[in-house]
């Protein structure tokens, strides 16, 4: 049972360089959010795919974009990172709006 | 927009002990209300789902209620272990998933 997978686990940048966060599941979900989680701040939605073909802001969404490439996949690109994006990401699934949401492991990402 | 509070922000208490968790919404229009486990460095581990039509869910020793009129909803651990130390979040769900700052939980053998 895979759930919900995030590559990579660590990532080191330097500032102004550009990534992306890729994750995936396969549990048929239509829901996907991307997170971050700061000590002091809990998790704070960046951006969030009600299902496919749809993308929205949350609450922190600049500095990010976010593809929705199938009904699998959601990644979240850094174009130019900043220190200020150091942090842990984290991808959550769910079947539908009102259902069970499930999170991948993270990624820890450092700007330097 | 919605805003998720936990109090408190750390609890520490012997093992055995009962212990409730607090949780308060100021948007009581959510699907449902869910409650997470999280270790130190770790992902999220989902313990309890309540639905918006729901008043409590239980799962072993852990049972959780919601009062959408009040925005309030509580996280109940029975018999205390140190295993259960962790950090508690809980989150409200509209089309989007608001999550509180977290309970830190330290359970004393």
């Amino acid at each position: 049972n895979a759930g919900v997978t995030q590559t990579p686990k660590f990532q080191v940048l330097k500032t102004g360089q550009s990534m992306t966060l890729q994750c995936a599941q396969d549990m048929n979900h239509n829901s996907m959010y991307w997170y971050r989680q700061d000590p002091g701040m809990g998790l704070r939605l960046i951006y969030y795919s009600a299902s496919e073909g749809t993308t929205d802001k949350g609450e922190v969404p600049n500095g990010y974009n976010v593809s929705r490439l199938n009904k699998r996949e959601f990644s979240l690109r850094l174009e130019s990172a900043a220190p200020s994006q150091t942090s842990v990401y984290f991808c959550a699934s769910s079947p539908q709006l009102n259902t069970e949401a499930f999170f991948g492991q993270g990624t820890r990402l450092t700007v330097v | 927009k919605q805003e998720v509070t936990q109090i408190p922000a750390a609890l520490s208490v012997p093992e055995g002990e009962n212990l409730v968790l607090n949780c308060s919404f100021t948007d009581s229009a959510i699907y449902n209300l869910q409650w997470f486990r999280q270790d130190p460095g770790k992902g999220l581990t989902s313990l309890l789902l309540i639905q918006s039509s729901q008043r409590e869910q239980t799962s072993g020793r852990l049972n959780a209620s919601l009062d959408k009129s009040s925005g309030r909803s509580t996280l109940y651990i029975a018999a205390s272990q140190p295993g259960d130390s962790a950090t508690y979040l809980c989150a409200g769900r509209d089309d989007k998933i608001i999550f509180g700052k977290g309970t830190r939980l330290h359970i004393l053998p």
